[in-house]
């Protein structure tokens, strides 16, 4: 079965800091990942996708993530935090362990915090 | 702008009322999805059709039940529901239903059983 853990449920930055959230994955097959961000009382929104393209992938508001199959992690990254960028962020693996439905695996979430 | 749509976004209801949460895309989309994300967990699927065909999760409790009624619609109906339902309740659509298909949220119900 594939899973993904995101570690730290909680982290705080101050504004113009580097945003690094954690997420590592478990799979016996290729996996294709997900940064989803939500904003209180919101909605999910994609942030950005890997799909065994580049391993680096470039995404909305300046995130970015890397692919590291090594080290089984998809972590995202932003070199400098504004306080918009203050929200929940969730890390998904596309569950292709069945069929071909799309559905997602969810981490845990982490918070993010922007100190000003 | 093409978007999902959720209605109501706060609903309250009381235990055993049934419940009926409703969602609708201009996307034109052939999957929709059902997820619950209970306070500070992850979002969970519940369900979710492609096209007329559905398809239900196997935890999902016997209580929750969905409609498609066209493409454009879906609806969520708790029978009976219990303080422990709730939730938010996220639709979601995306185009094909593949592995690396986006999958496009609406804002989400909160939805309160008291």
């Amino acid at each position: 079965a594939q899973s993904v853990t995101q570690l730290g449920s909680h982290v705080s930055v101050s504004e113009g800091a580097l945003v690094l959230l954690r997420c590592n994955y478990s799979s016996s097959v290729p996996p294709y990942l997900f940064w989803y961000v939500q904003y209180p009382n919101q909605g999910l929104q994609l942030l950005l996708k890997y799909t065994s393209a580049a391993t680096l992938v470039k995404g909305i508001n300046g995130f970015e993530a890397e692919f590291k199959k090594s080290e089984t992690s998809f972590h995202l990254t932003k070199p400098s935090a504004h306080m918009s960028d203050a929200a929940e962020y969730f890390c998904a693996v596309s569950d292709s362990g069945s069929s071909n439905t799309g559905k997602l695996i969810f981490g845990q979430g982490t918070t993010l915090q922007v100190k000003p | 702008d093409a978007m999902v749509i959720q209605n109501p976004r706060y609903q309250v209801t009381q235990f055993g009322k049934p419940v009926t949460l409703s969602c609708s895309q201009t996307l034109n989309h052939n999957v929709m999805y059902w997820y619950q994300q209970k306070s500070s967990q992850a979002p969970k699927l519940l369900f979710h059709y492609y096209d007329k065909d559905f398809n239900n999760e196997a935890d999902t409790p016997d209580n929750f039940q969905s409609r498609r009624p066209n493409t454009s619609f879906c609806f969520l109906d708790i029978r009976s529901p219990g303080l422990g339902d709730a939730a938010m309740y996220l639709c979601a659509t995306s185009r094909a239903g593949g592995y690396t298909d986006t999958q496009y949220f609406g804002p989400g119900t909160r939805l309160t059983v008291l």
